[in-house]
């Protein structure tokens, strides 16, 4: 069965600092991996998405991503955060069948001014 | 383009009350999902269609059943609600591995 980690539950770093949010996942075959950012009281926004090709993805936001297929890893990073970007992040990974993800338990980053 | 749209916002239940979260989309979309979330949880899923007329279990579908009967609405039932049940509830639609989530929908059973 598919399963993802996000170690780290909370995470805070300085408004213009870098940011690396961790994920490991586990799946049979490629997967399909992806990042949503949720804002208090709001839905899912993808970030960004991986299903092949080019390992390290750009995304919305001045987000990328890196896959990894040896480390079963799919980080998330930012080179400098904004204070705007203070919210849970989540992990997926998608199935092939139907579409199905399967989620993290999400990562909170708070940014200090 | 409304995109995936959840009725209502927000509903507090009594415990052993029913009631129907609805969920739409205008994107034509073949596959939907209905998920909670929890506290320090991800998305967890319900239920799944993968198309009209076809629903399937997720990895928690006790005390849920849903319907879709037509292409665009993929309604989550309670039929008798716990407080176990209080969460917050996403729908997402998809052609294939990438989903489009709805805003949610928050309920509280007392």
């Amino acid at each position: 069965a598919q399963s993802v980690t996000q170690p780290d539950i909370h995470i805070t770093v300085s408004e213009g600092a870098s940011l690396e949010l961790r994920c490991n996942y586990s799946y049979g075959a490629t997967p399909y991996l992806f990042w949503y950012v949720q804002s208090p009281g709001q839905g899912l926004q993808l970030l960004l998405k991986y299903f092949s090709g080019d390992t390290l993805v750009q995304g919305i936001k001045g987000f990328e991503a890196e896959f990894k297929r040896s480390q079963s890893s799919f980080n998330l990073r930012k080179p400098s955060v904004h204070w705007s970007d203070a919210a849970e992040y989540f992990c997926a990974v998608g199935d092939t069948n139907a579409g199905k993800s399967t989620f993290g338990d999400g990562t909170t980053l708070t940014v200090k001014p | 383009n409304a995109g995936v749209t959840q009725t209502p916002k927000f509903r507090v239940l009594k415990t052993g009350q029913s009631m129907t979260l609805l969920c739409a989309q205008d994107m034509n979309h073949e596959y939907m999902y209905w998920y909670r979330q929890d506290p320090g949880m991800g998305l967890r899923l319900i239920h799944y269609s993968v198309g009209e007329g076809t629903t399937a279990k997720g990895e928690v579908p006790d005390g849920y059943n849903v319907s879709r009967l037509k292409k665009q609405n993929f309604l989550l039932g309670l039929e008798s609600a716990a407080p176990s049940q209080t969460s917050v509830y996403f729908c997402a639609s998809s052609t294939g591995p990438t989903q489009y989530f709805g805003p949610g929908t928050r309920l509280l059973v007392l």
